[in-house]
């Protein structure tokens, strides 16, 4: 069936430093990708998506891009914020739902 | 503004006792989920509703129930029988699945509701 691997947390960065958070999944067909960031304490948000190969997300600075060939779509940001800390969730649309990966933690320090 | 209520935010279960965590949504939404989430497990669907009065379990639907008596509410149960209930509940909604607006729009979520055991 259809999933979503995402790399394993927490990942830990100092203030200004680039970030990668690695998604790549499996599915049938060319499902719509997304992005869910949760704060602490709350519910997740919409942080970016793409719905075809090739199409590149992008909100907050975080970019990611539907790479078919290689079934990945990798959180990137070229400096990261303090306020970036949170839990990030690869997630895949797979008819009535949608399936996510485990999350990954981002703490960055200042 | 539109959004999902859950609520209580905080909720406590004796041995034995069902709870009912509320959702409520004002966006007009066809579809509405929950969700669990455990430390390193992610989210896993519980039950899921397209339609009022219809619902379908998901990975996870033992020891919960729930119902869709109006478009707006989605109220889940966390019954006895449910062995580990601690965790964090997550109530989301959405457009009609399986269509080009569901993909530009996915899941909207509320903030949760920590259930934890006495």
């Amino acid at each position: 069936g259809d999933s979503v691997t995402q790399m394993e947390g927490p990942v830990t960065l100092s203030e200004e430093a680039c970030l990668t958070i690695n998604c790549t999944y499996t599915a049938t067909g060319y499902p719509s990708l997304f992005w869910y960031v949760q704060y602490p304490g709350e519910g997740l948000q919409l942080l970016l998506k793409a719905t075809k190969a090739d199409d590149k997300g992008s909100n907050k600075g975080f970019e990611a891009t539907y790479r078919k060939e290689t079934t990945s779509f990798h959180l990137e940001k070229g400096s990261v914020q303090v306020s970036d800390s949170a839990v990030y969730f690869c997630a895949l649309e797979a008819g009535t739902a949608l399936i996510f990966g485990k999350g990954t933690t981002l703490s960055v320090s200042s | 503004d539109g959004g999902i209520t859950q609520s209580p935010k905080y909720l406590f279960r004796k041995e034995g006792q069902n709870v009912t965590l509320s959702c409520e949504q004002n966006l007009n939404h066809d579809a509405m989920y929950w969700y669990r989430q455990d430390p390193g497990q992610g989210l896993r669907l519980i039950y899921y509703s397209q339609i009022v009065n219809d619902f379908q379990k998901g990975d996870i639907a033992e020891g919960y129930s729930v119902s869709r008596e109006k478009k707006e509410s989605f109220p889940l149960t966390v019954t006895s029988a449910q062995k580990n209930p601690t965790a964090f509940y997550l109530c989301a909604s959405s457009i009609k699945p399986g269509t080009e607006r569901y993909s530009n729009q996915p899941q909207h979520f509320g903030d949760g509701t920590r259930l934890s055991i006495l």
